[in-house]
């Protein structure tokens, strides 16, 4: 099926840093969203975007996260400052329309120490 | 509040046989159902997909069969193979909720040889 890259797969960094997650989406999509998964949980939607704007974001999209897709580069996630629990798995996806299909990719997954 | 549950949380059968995920929503405004797949370390994978005008959706090995009345549905995966054992995640996405999907816990599956 269609594929969305993520980079990094990993990332570990210190409470207080800025991190920064890249979502490669798929080409002619239009929609793109962010979801959460904490080990052994459920995945969580955090946010999705479109047409260069936020639509929909949860309460879990705390102040600290912003999103952007500048002139239709990566789709990133950014934290700043990051907090203990935002530890988890981000995983990116996209979809052509609104309610369609959504598309995942790998994840990266996130360690704050 | 948990839109969208799933049972059993684990499950596993003998190759060949029918594997049977059920899944239950509490939001009748859901109208689109996605059953995804996911490996360890990958994200989740579309499997196949139901609309709430249908009452069964059919793609080789998998069917999902959905009740609205009851607000349930299944994911049956017939002549099971090892390559099915898996996390199968059922989804739903509709009405108020935009377009983001709400997640169940998920559903590990063993095929055992």
């Amino acid at each position: 099926g269609p594929k969305v890259l993520q980079i990094p797969s990993h990332q570990i960094i210190d409470m207080g840093q800025m991190v920064t997650l890249n979502c490669d989406p798929v080409s002619n999509h239009l929609y793109f969203y962010w979801y959460k998964q904490i080990l052994g949980q459920q995945m969580e939607f955090l946010v999705n975007f479109y047409n260069g704007k936020v639509m929909e974001k949860s309460k879990l999209f705390k102040d600290q996260f912003s999103v952007e897709r500048p002139d239709g580069s990566y789709f990133t996630l950014k934290i700043q400052p990051t907090a203990l629990e935002d530890s988890a798995v981000y995983f990116c996806a996209s979809s052509f329309m609104g309610g369609d299909e959504q598309y995942f990719g790998p994840g990266t997954r996130l360690t704050v120490l | 509040q948990q839109q969208v549950r799933q049972s059993p949380q684990s499950l596993t059968v003998w190759e060949g046989e029918t594997a049977i995920l059920n899944c239950s929503y509490e939001n009748s405004a859901f109208d689109y159902f996605p059953w995804y797949q996911q490996f360890p370390g990958e994200g989740p994978a579309l499997l196949i997909a139901i609309r709430s005008v249908s009452d069964k959706k059919e793609d080789g090995r998998f069917t999902i069969f959905f009740n609205k009345r009851e607000k349930k549905l299944s994911l049956h995966i017939t002549d099971s193979q090892p390559g099915d054992s898996a996390t199968y995640f059922c989804a739903a996405l509709g009405g108020g909720t935009g377009s983001k999907l709400s997640f169940g816990k998920g559903a590990k599956l063993t095929v055992s040889p």
